[in-house]
């Protein structure tokens, strides 16, 4: 499969626990974003790489929330103690740069978070 | 302020039957506009993307049209399926700091029945 990998698809994590999430992107795209989809809603923005680069993060990103892409492939989301209002679907998408009115964005299947 | 509202929030419909899905956007500066599926706990997959000067885009049995001047498009599904029961989630993007910044509506649940 070629496609935007994330792992794992599930996690149930007790409050007050860490959490790490993985991201493949497809393997030329350069850009890298993070979305979270509660149910009934749209995924809303967290944060977008550039190679290694974070270059924006939304203010829905706390200071429990950090993302690295430490070599420009992968991207880990590491959500540190834990709040059951972060229990929603994690969303990676990556496109590839320079990007034009066009280009296009590929979603991996998500990692659903439960915290119980 | 960039929102993206999208109607009816749920339809129920035969197979067979045709429908029609609204998006109004207040999204500026405008890039273009982006329908996706998706499906129940799976990632949105996307089935057009249409540019400013874009009215009308088909991809197979979906058919999106664009009005720029009263910023509002539709995605019309015809001879539905019961594979097409899922989300439909309008996007609009803004091209700022250099990438397209995406804009998601809350989507439209459809449910397709036999």
């Amino acid at each position: 499969d070629t496609g935007v990998s994330q792992n794992p698809r599930h996690k149930i994590t007790k409050r007050g626990q860490n959490v790490t999430f993985r991201c493949d992107p497809i393997s030329e795209h350069n850009r890298l974003y993070w979305y979270r989809q509660t149910l009934g809603q749209g995924p809303e923005f967290l944060t977008y790489f550039q190679n290694e680069a974070q270059l924006e993060k939304s203010r829905l990103l706390s200071d429990r929330f950090s993302a690295e892409r430490p070599k420009g492939s992968f991207s880990t989301l590491e959500i540190q103690r834990t709040e059951q209002g972060d229990s929603a679907m994690y969303l990676c998408a990556s496109s590839l740069s320079p990007g034009t009115l066009n280009t296009e964005a590929f979603f991996g299947q998500g990692t659903r978070l439960t915290v119980v | 302020k960039n929102q993206v509202e999208q109607s009816p929030q749920s339809l129920i419909i035969l197979e067979g039957k045709n429908c029609t899905l609204q998006c109004n956007y207040t999204v500026s500066p405008f890039s273009n506009l982006r329908w996706y599926k998706q499906d129940t706990g799976r990632g949105p997959v996307s089935l057009t993307i249409m540019t400013f000067s874009e009215n009308t885009k088909s991809n197979g049995r979906y058919t999106a049209t664009l009005d720029a001047d009263t910023k509002q498009s539709s995605l019309h599904i015809t001879a539905s399926q019961l594979s097409d029961s899922a989300s439909y989630i309008c996007v609009v993007s803004l091209f700022s700091g250099g990438y397209n910044k995406l804009i998601f509506g809350a989507g439209t649940r459809l449910a397709v029945h036999p």
